[in-house]
């Protein structure tokens, strides 16, 4: 069955470095996302990606954030100078676009990158 | 008022019991409603979706949406150990990003 995988697992930084997480989506789905989900929190969305652009984004993607399609099939999340607060669980998902009459365009979750900040 | 709203639980039932997940919504623009389970430090996985009012049946999974009440229920019956998660309810608008409620903790006792 086809999965979304994100790499790496678990990284400690410290406080200022730059963390790029990784994705590799459903090859054959067209819409991309990151969620982050704090320790005890819920899951919150930060940005959503298709056609090469961000089509929309949260308060918390701010300028320290990017993301990145670099070839066909990785999706990248960078953050530039990261803050103990970025300390999370990372959530990659991707889908196919919604359809009415067969799928609500579901999102597939990957199983996460946990970055802790120092 | 938030956006979606999930009593966090915890929730302890024993195996063999029926039980109700539920969660309070805001917007009315939402229409589709989704149930995600998530086991300790790993994804949400999809388990339920619902677009219309009216119930939905998946095996021992039944999901209810009340649109006029702005209110949706995950019923679990014949709990397993296996099904002790967090139940996220999430739901979203036509073509839009999926927001999530905070989740509730269930635990199911052998």
């Amino acid at each position: 069955e086809p999965e979304v995988t994100q790499t790496p697992s678990h990284q400690v930084t410290q406080m200022g470095q730059e963390v790029i997480l990784r994705c590799v989506p459903i090859s054959n789905h067209l819409y991309f996302y990151w969620y982050r989900q704090i320790l005890g929190q819920k899951v919150e969305f930060l940005v959503s990606f298709y056609n090469n652009e961000i089509s929309e984004k949260s308060e918390i993607f701010d300028d320290q954030f990017s993301v990145e399609r670099p070839d066909g099939s990785n999706f990248t999340l960078k953050i530039r100078s990261t803050k103990l607060e970025d300390s999370a669980m990372y959530f990659c998902a991707s889908s196919d676009p919604p359809r009415w009459d067969t799928n609500t365009g579901e999102l597939f979750f990957g199983e996460g990158s946990r970055l802790t900040v120092l | 008022q938030k956006e979606v709203e999930q009593d966090p639980g915890p929730l302890s039932v024993p195996e063999g019991a029926i039980v109700s997940l539920n969660c309070t919504y805001s917007n009315s623009a939402f229409q589709y409603f989704m149930w995600y389970r998530q086991y300790s430090r790993k994804g949400p996985e999809l388990l339920m979706y619902t677009y219309s009012s009216g119930n939905k049946e998946d095996g021992r999974f039944t999901a209810q949406v009340d649109k006029s009440s702005k209110y949706i229920s995950l019923f679990i019956r014949d709990s397993q150990p296996s099904d002790s998660a967090t139940y996220l309810c999430a739901m979203k608008t036509s073509y839009d990003k999926v927001i999530f409620g905070p989740g509730t903790s269930l635990s199911v006792i052998p």
